[in-house]
């Protein structure tokens, strides 16, 4: 089945660590983002890549690094510099081109940093 | 700086009953405005709107576009408590920084049977 695929579900991590997240997708789509959610909030934009090896900062990109070496895949890095880890976090992505612009959204990731 | 604002911020109603959501947005280059559907995880999309009063429906649910007041509204007739879910809506930017969204803080809707 096509689709995104955010692993783990649930994260727990001490303060002080990094940690990745995990988004894949096999939609054959240019585009994937990473949204970190708190709660009663809407979505805020942490990262974005359009192609392989590209990617740019989105609105909250402070603490945060991914890496786009594959179509298929763009791993997130929560560092400890990020003063606030503790969100649901969302892997999405899109065609680039063409006139489809909705984005496809993964399961996501709860991460709590204690 | 891009805004979008839904209302209200929640809101419960009976099953049978109709709603209206709002979303208003300030942006520069509006391309199109997109509704998610998120119940416990992932959004799912709704709905993309791009031209002005034209009406985009699915079943009990529809939406429409006022590019002129700068909002959007989501109608869900005779609701039932599977529509229970927070609504998100979004506005994308034309230009060339790829398909970004913003995305509003969302409506949190409650169906009681």
């Amino acid at each position: 089945d096509g689709g995104i695929t955010q692993s783990p579900k649930y994260l727990f991590r001490k303060e002080g660590q990094n940690v990745t997240l995990s988004c894949e997708q096999n939609l054959n789509h240019d585009a994937m983002y990473w949204y970190r959610q708190d709660p009663g909030q809407g979505l805020r934009l942490i990262y974005y890549s359009q192609i392989v090896n590209d990617f740019q900062k989105g609105d909250i990109a402070e603490g945060y690094s991914v890496s786009r070496e594959k179509k298929e895949s763009f791993p997130l890095t929560v560092t400890s510099a990020q003063k606030n880890p503790t969100a649901f976090y969302l892997c999405a992505s899109s065609l680039q081109t063409g006139i489809t612009y909705e984005q496809y959204f993964g399961p996501g990731t709860r991460l709590t940093v204690t | 700086e891009d805004k979008v604002v839904q209302s209200p911020l929640s809101l419960v109603v009976h099953e049978g009953d109709t709603v209206t959501l709002n979303c208003s947005y300030e942006v520069t280059n509006f391309r199109s405005l997109l509704w998610y559907k998120q119940e416990k995880k992932a959004p799912t999309f709704l709905f993309m709107l791009t031209s002005s009063g034209i009406e985009k429906k699915s079943g009990r649910l529809s939406s429409i576009l006022d590019k002129k007041e700068l909002f959007s509204i989501l109608n869900i007739t005779a609701t039932q408590t599977g529509d229970s879910a927070v609504y998100l809506c979004a506005q994308k930017k034309d230009n060339n920084a790829g398909n970004m969204l913003t995305f509003g803080g969302g409506t949190r809707l409650m169906v009681k049977p």
